[in-house]
């Protein structure tokens, strides 16, 4: 089955705990992106990587680290994570770009920094 | 000017009448429109694209498109119960999605 996982689902952490969100795809996307959504606000990009070793940033890339070692895998760090950064997090994934390419969404993951 | 603007709503219609959502952004140089279905605490679920002026349409849905006007919009014909969700419009800029804030769907039986 075609997917983007995501682990975890949900996480509680404390102030200045690095943590690490996984995001998979199978479907051989070449793009991968995290957003994050809030109340209000809405879904806004954090980063995105248009294939290997080629990442960049979005709208909101404050204290947030990516990277991108293999096609398939686009990790979100949070090195020292705030309680602003609690949120819901989506990784997406799109054969290529997001001009004419339909972009696929993970479950999601429910951060909470406490 | 906010990139995508849609009615927050509540919109509420009752059972087998049609929705209408819409969406309106501001850069001209969009090439690619998105309606997404998101149920409360899930992901977004892709629903319709939409590249070319004019209609589209799948199964019960009908996305319209108007560059020249920037306008976008969902048409959703008998509507059920469990369309009843927010719906997202994403508009792409160079590298990324822009989502509006969604419109809220309540469809009652």
């Amino acid at each position: 089955e075609a997917q983007v996982t995501q682990n975890p689902r949900y996480l509680i952490t404390v102030t200045g705990k690095k943590l690490t969100v996984t995001c998979s795809q199978n479907m051989n996307h070449e793009y991968m992106s995290w957003y994050r959504q809030d109340p209000g606000l809405g879904l806004r990009q954090i980063y995105y990587s248009m294939n290997v070793e080629v990442t960049d940033k979005g709208d909101v890339p404050e204290g947030y680290k990516v990277s991108r070692k293999e096609k398939r895998n686009f990790p979100l760090i949070l090195e020292s994570p705030s309680p602003n950064q609690t949120s819901l997090y989506f990784c997406a994934s799109s054969a290529r770009g997001t001009d004419y390419n339909e972009q696929f969404f993970g479950p999601g993951t429910r951060l909470t920094v406490l | 000017q906010k990139e995508v603007e849609q009615n927050s709503g509540p919109l509420s219609v009752p059972e087998g009448a049609i929705a209408s959502l819409n969406c309106t952004y501001s850069d001209r140089v969009s090439q690619s429109f998105f309606w997404y279905r998101q149920y409360s605490g899930k992901s977004p679920e892709l629903i319709m694209s939409i590249y070319s002026n004019g209609d589209k349409e799948d199964g019960r849905f009908t996305a319209q498109l108007n560059k020249a006007s920037q306008y976008v919009s969902l048409l959703i014909r008998d509507s059920q119960p469990s369309d009843s969700a927010t719906y997202l419009c994403a508009v792409n800029r160079a590298t990324a999605l822009i989502f509006g804030k969604g419109t809220t769907l309540s469809v009652s039986s």
